[in-house]
């Protein structure tokens, strides 16, 4: 799987958009890109996933670039409750159980402020 | 029923001792999972169960021993542990599907003396 590169902590204000950038450079047609989360003291929660188009769900937005090599997680409104270390995780997606390993990166710490 | 339960919570052994690490989901789940997770560190795969039968051992050493009782259960069994393997144990599960998520339970603290 490819590997992924994430700045180590990032800062937001409450109630202000949260963009958390991922490189992933050396991604590979069939690979997936997927962001976890884990709240201090809790098993990493999925946020979403995607493969080449943007996505959109309930928790948050997903923006792919075109050549596929970096991505950002973006958090509309950021609360407190939101704070915790993001992982961007880039899986190969074929078959099912052996395959569905996650390799999780060193992520990124949002501390979201008051 | 969308919930991955472990037990214990904490759990304090020593190095003699012989204990066991429990999850359960009732999500009609095929696939779980055994993580080990180091302060201040990301989740490390050890095992993956598929279908009841072990697919994926991440040359673990063999002092923890999975098992797969049925398509609910998934247990660790401990032995002979060392104080470095004090962590925290993370349970998953998924669907046995492409490109399924996977879900986490709260994770067992584990110290060994």
């Amino acid at each position: 799987d490819a590997k992924t590169t994430q700045p180590p902590s990032m800062d937001c204000a409450e109630g202000r958009a949260a963009n958390l950038p991922c490189n992933h450079s050396t991604i590979s047609g069939n690979e997936y890109v997927y962001w976890y989360r884990q709240i201090h003291s809790q098993g990493p929660q999925y946020i979403i996933h995607g493969l080449k188009n943007n996505e959109t769900n309930e928790m948050a937005s997903l923006i792919i670039t075109e050549d596929r090599k970096s991505s950002t997680l973006i958090l509309p409104h950021a609360t407190l409750r939101d704070t915790a270390v993001y992982y961007c995780i880039v899986r190969e997606v074929w078959g099912g159980g052996a395959t569905n390993k996650l390799i999780f990166g060193t992520g990124t710490l949002l501390a979201v402020q008051p | 029923d969308t919930e991955v339960t472990q037990t214990p919570k904490h759990l304090v052994m020593g190095m003699t001792n012989k204990k066991s690490l429990k999850c359960e989901q009732h999500m009609g789940h095929r696939a779980m999972y055994w993580y080990k997770q180091k302060a201040k560190k990301p989740p490390e795969l050890m095992f993956v169960y598929s279908y009841e039968k072990l697919s994926i051992n991440e040359s673990v050493p063999s002092r923890f021993s999975p098992e797969c009782p049925n398509s609910s259960l998934l247990n660790l069994h401990l032995h002979a542990l060392q104080p470095e393997d004090s962590a925290l144990y993370l349970c998953a599960s998924s669907q046995d599907l492409p490109t399924n998520e996977q879900f986490f339970g709260p994770g067992t603290r584990l110290t060994v003396l």
